[in-house]
């Protein structure tokens, strides 16, 4: 069957340090895989996208990782602060690229300790 | 234009009851989405729309749910006969349709079902 799996234990660290965000995925072929931010009783909110032939996309303190043959994408955020703290979610393409139709994996909670 | 803009932030109706939500797009984004999220859980796709034709729904869309979009402009989601397990937060998002454009989401409509 398909899965998007992600950390489902909350992840928590301390301010400055860097957390690293897990999302496996089996049964898809997606062309392209992004990272998006939701806090409570908000819609999610779209950071970054990497396409399946790129390895690594880097914006501002976050980094994303791809690989294809894993098939699982990393989130580093480093330097984290408090206000990082928030659930990531990672999503997919589900057709390969064919229609923008994204899947949602469940969320990872991150809570940056002061 | 400020966003993804829902309607109601909040609902709660008596089970049983029909329940509409609108959405407005991004003006220049000719996808629209809707998703469905409880507590713990990513976004579930419900259904999209490629201006103002409805592309595909997903099989969690019973018959009692339908979705239209007129003029392919704002969006509204239509829920019938009400029950317990309809309580959820509905977002829509939008997009430009593009290989692998982020999406843009709205707020949110919280829905309890008493």
């Amino acid at each position: 069957s398909q899965k998007i799996e992600q950390n489902s234990e909350a992840l928590n660290i301390q301010e400055g340090k860097t957390a690293t965000l897990t999302c496996n995925y089996t049964n898809y072929s997606p062309a392209y895989l992004q990272w998006y931010r939701q806090d409570p009783g908000r819609g999610p909110v779209f950071l970054l996208l990497i396409r399946e032939n790129e390895k690594e996309k880097r914006k501002e303190r976050l980094k994303v990782t791809f690989d294809t043959t894993l098939k699982q994408s990393l989130f580093h955020i480093t330097a984290s602060q408090p206000a990082d703290s928030a659930t990531y979610l990672c999503a997919l393409d589900k057709d390969g690229g064919a229609t923008n139709k994204l899947i949602f994996g469940t969320g990872t909670l991150l809570a940056v300790q002061p | 234009d400020t966003g993804v803009s829902q309607n109601p932030r909040h609902k709660i109706t008596k089970r049983g009851q029909n329940v509409t939500f609108r959405c407005d797009p991004i003006s220049e984004h000719n996808r629209l989405y809707w998703y469905r999220q409880t507590l713990g859980q990513g976004p579930e796709f419900l259904t999209y729309f490629q201006n103002e034709a409805q592309l595909e729904k997903s099989r969690l869309l019973s018959d009692r749910f339908s979705a239209e979009r007129p003029k392919g402009s704002f969006s509204t989601l239509e829920i019938q006969r009400t029950e317990q397990g309809d309580s959820a937060m509905y977002l829509c998002a939008s997009s430009l349709g593009d290989r692998g454009e982020g999406y843009t989401f709205g707020s949110g409509t919280r829905l309890t079902v008493v």
